[in-house]
């Protein structure tokens, strides 16, 4: 069975704070790791990474793949109170016709 | 430019009531998806659609039955609700293939008392 595991489960940080969102995973037959941002509603999506050592950034967040040790980081440098969200990571795995199997987020707080 | 719709927003029902879900979506997408979403335990799939008039078993897909008679639309019912059944429930879609992101609809509220 697929699992998708995130640390820290909560994080309460200050404007301008740097934060580094964890994510490793078991999954057979991987092909690739999301990072998704939730607020209020609906997921929205952030990054996809397939290969391991190749950072993906926007912005102030970005997100590199550990394949060898089978996990993802998520930075969030200069951090603001709009960055408050909860923060998923899910896995795709080759066979799996686009299904993801997610972590159970990490809630970041963000104070001004 | 609609994306992925869920009707309805919020449901309260009582303990062996039955409903069903509506998911839409707009972007011809071939690949649908319902997930559950509580406290500490992320998103868990429920049943999936890999194109018009096909459904399949997720991780969770117990007290559910699910339809995709149109390529656009995937409904989720729930026969016989149970406490256990109260949720956030997110629809997805996605364009076929082995590449692409998930677009999720903003999630349906359902309370079983």
């Amino acid at each position: 069975e697929d699992k998708v595991v995130q640390s820290p489960l909560s994080l309460v940080v200050h404007e301008g704070d740097t934060v580094t969102l964890n994510c490793s995973y078991e999954v057979t037959n991987f092909r690739s790791l999301l990072w998704y941002k939730q607020e209020k509603k609906a997921p929205t999506f952030l990054f996809m990474l397939t290969s391991s050592g190749i950072e993906k950034k926007s912005g102030r967040l970005s997100s590199i793949l550990d394949k060898k040790e089978l996990f993802s980081i998520l930075n969030i440098t200069a951090t603001q109170t709009g960055d408050s969200a909860v923060y998923l990571c899910a896995t795709k795995a080759g066979t799996s016709y686009g299904k993801l199997t997610f972590g159970q987020g990490t809630i970041l707080t963000v104070h001004p | 430019n609609a994306g992925v719709t869920q009707t309805p927003k919020f449901r309260v029902l009582k303990t062996g009531q039955s409903m069903t879900l509506l998911c839409a979506q707009d972007m011809n997408h071939e690949y649908m998806y319902w997930y559950r979403q509580d406290p500490g335990m992320g998103l868990r799939l429920i049943h999936y659609s890999v194109g018009e008039g096909t459904t399949a078993k997720g991780e969770v897909p117990d007290g559910y039955n699910v339809s995709r008679l149109k390529k656009q639309n995937f409904l989720l019912g729930l026969e016989s609700a149970a406490p256990s059944q109260t949720s956030v429930y997110f629809c997805a879609s996605k364009a076929g293939g082995a590449t692409g992101e998930l677009f999720f609809g903003e999630g349906s509220r359902l309370t079983v008392l």
